[in-house]
């Protein structure tokens, strides 16, 4: 069964640092979201990418934040300068249309020293 | 606004017994969807079950099913013949039909199934 495939599992960086967050998902969707979770808190929604262009972004999805599409199979979240507080379960997620069923994948755990 | 509430934080049944986990939800919205999605230890999150607004009919998978009450804005899930793999923590939430496709997501409730 496809799955949406999320690198690296856990990612420990230093604050002020530039770190980049590796979605390949389900080959045939289209959309495209980054949510967070920080640690005993509720998933959060970031950011929806479709058409190679972001079509609606969270308060919290700030000019530290950018997505992209670099080669039509991965999809990119970057944080150029980490804080204490990015310290969060990063999960992507796919979907083949607008308002469907979208499918997760494992998580990103990244910790800001 | 739309909003997810939980009310519920943690819960714990004994294996085999039936659950059912709380949610409320606020919208003015009339075209939406509802979902349960579980986070197990590992932390992946799946989708458990799927309910779109304008079906009057209960979405049922296997063991889950929910008790959707459109007028009152609730949206509880039941687990029948819970199993030890149940435990996890469980995530309502709500997506609009026609405006935007975030997910919102309510704080969960953390289940236990003790054996």
């Amino acid at each position: 069964e496809p799955e949406v495939t999320q690198t690296p599992s856990h990612q420990v960086t230093q604050m002020g640092q530039e770190v980049i967050l590796r979605c390949v998902p389900i080959s045939n969707h289209l959309y495209f979201y980054w949510y967070r979770q920080i640690l005993g808190q509720k998933v959060e929604f970031l950011v929806s990418f479709y058409n190679n262009e972001i079509s609606e972004k969270s308060e919290i999805f700030d000019d530290q934040f950018s997505v992209e599409r670099p080669d039509g199979s991965n999809f990119t979240l970057k944080i150029r300068s980490t804080k204490l507080e990015d310290s969060a379960m990063y999960f992507c997620a796919s979907s083949d249309r607008q308002y469907n069923e979208q499918f997760f994948g494992p998580g990103t755990r990244l910790t800001v020293l | 606004a739309q909003t997810v509430t939980q009310s519920q934080p943690e819960m714990s049944v004994q294996e085999a017994e039936t659950v059912t986990l709380s949610c409320t939800y606020d919208t003015s919205e009339n075209n939406y969807y509802l979902f349960w999605y579980k986070q197990p230890p590992s932390r992946q999150m799946i989708l458990v079950i799927r309910q779109e607004a304008y079906k009057q009919q209960n979405a049922t998978e296997n063991r889950f099913s929910v008790n959707f009450q459109k007028a009152a804005k609730s949206f509880s899930l039941k687990i029948s013949d819970s199993q030890l793999g149940d435990t996890a923590m469980y995530f309502c939430a709500f997506m609009t039909g026609n405006r935007d496709d975030k997910i919102i997501f309510g704080k969960g409730t953390r289940l236990h199934i003790l054996p």
